[in-house]
């Protein structure tokens, strides 16, 4: 199956330093690769929709100056989070597309101290 | 707004026991997917539903697309203490250039 992985897996980081989040689809190529956030006890919200070659789409309520992505190659995509801040500590999911279907990455733990 | 209800949040029966999990929407989707979340790691795709009234099995578990295409159920038979953990329903608009749209999901706890 399509494998997709995230590095790192966990990071602790200081308030208004900046953090890299990259997301890479394994065995297959993805021209569209999105990106989720989970706060505990609850569901996947969808960020963003990160294009090979083009601006990110990003969802109502989501700054994109402080979440930036760059989708640089087809197997690819990046999350940074800029001047990261306590309340923005959470569970960050990428997901990587085949056909129709969308295949998780193991999610990175963010933790703003 | 697309929202997705899943029901029961949580559930805690016994092993071999039967169990359903509804997954509801008052919007259409193009496919909806189940995905299985261990505590800590990402989802796992189960299955992808994409025709109304379609059904899908896979070893124990049942899955079906309503007619309409608005709703999903899971449906687990005899089930087991491996079958313990989070169950996602997700629903896309359009043909996959669209995330997804998550419900809550389902806590379920199979004692022994």
């Amino acid at each position: 199956g399509a494998v997709v992985s995230q590095h790192p897996s966990r990071v602790i980081c200081k308030s208004g330093t900046s953090v890299k989040i990259e997301c890479r689809s394994l065995d297959f190529q993805a021209t569209t690769m999105f990106w989720y956030r989970q706060f505990p006890k609850q569901s996947l919200m969808l960020m963003a929709t990160s294009n090979e070659g083009s601006k990110a789409t990003y969802e109502q309520g989501v700054e994109k100056d402080k979440f930036l992505i760059n989708h640089a190659s087809l197997t690819l995509s990046t999350l940074t989070v800029t001047s990261a801040h306590p309340e923005d500590s959470s569970f960050y999911i990428c997901s990587a597309r085949e056909r129709q279907e969308q295949y998780f990455g193991p999610g990175t733990r963010l933790t703003v101290t | 707004t697309q929202l997705l209800e899943q029901s029961p949040q949580f559930l805690s029966i016994q092993e071999g026991e039967n169990l359903t999990v509804y997954c509801n929407s008052s919007s259409v989707f193009s496919s909806l997917q189940w995905y299985r979340q261990e505590p800590g790691e990402g989802p796992v795709l189960l299955v992808t539903v994409v025709t109304g009234g379609e059904v899908k099995k896979l070893k124990r578990l049942t899955f079906q697309f309503g007619d309409a295409r608005k709703d999903s159920s899971l449906h687990i038979t005899a089930a087991q203490t491996g079958d313990t953990g989070l169950y996602l329903c997700a629903g896309a608009k359009g043909r996959g250039a669209d995330g997804l749209t998550f419900g809550k999901g389902t806590h379920l706890i199979i004692q022994p």
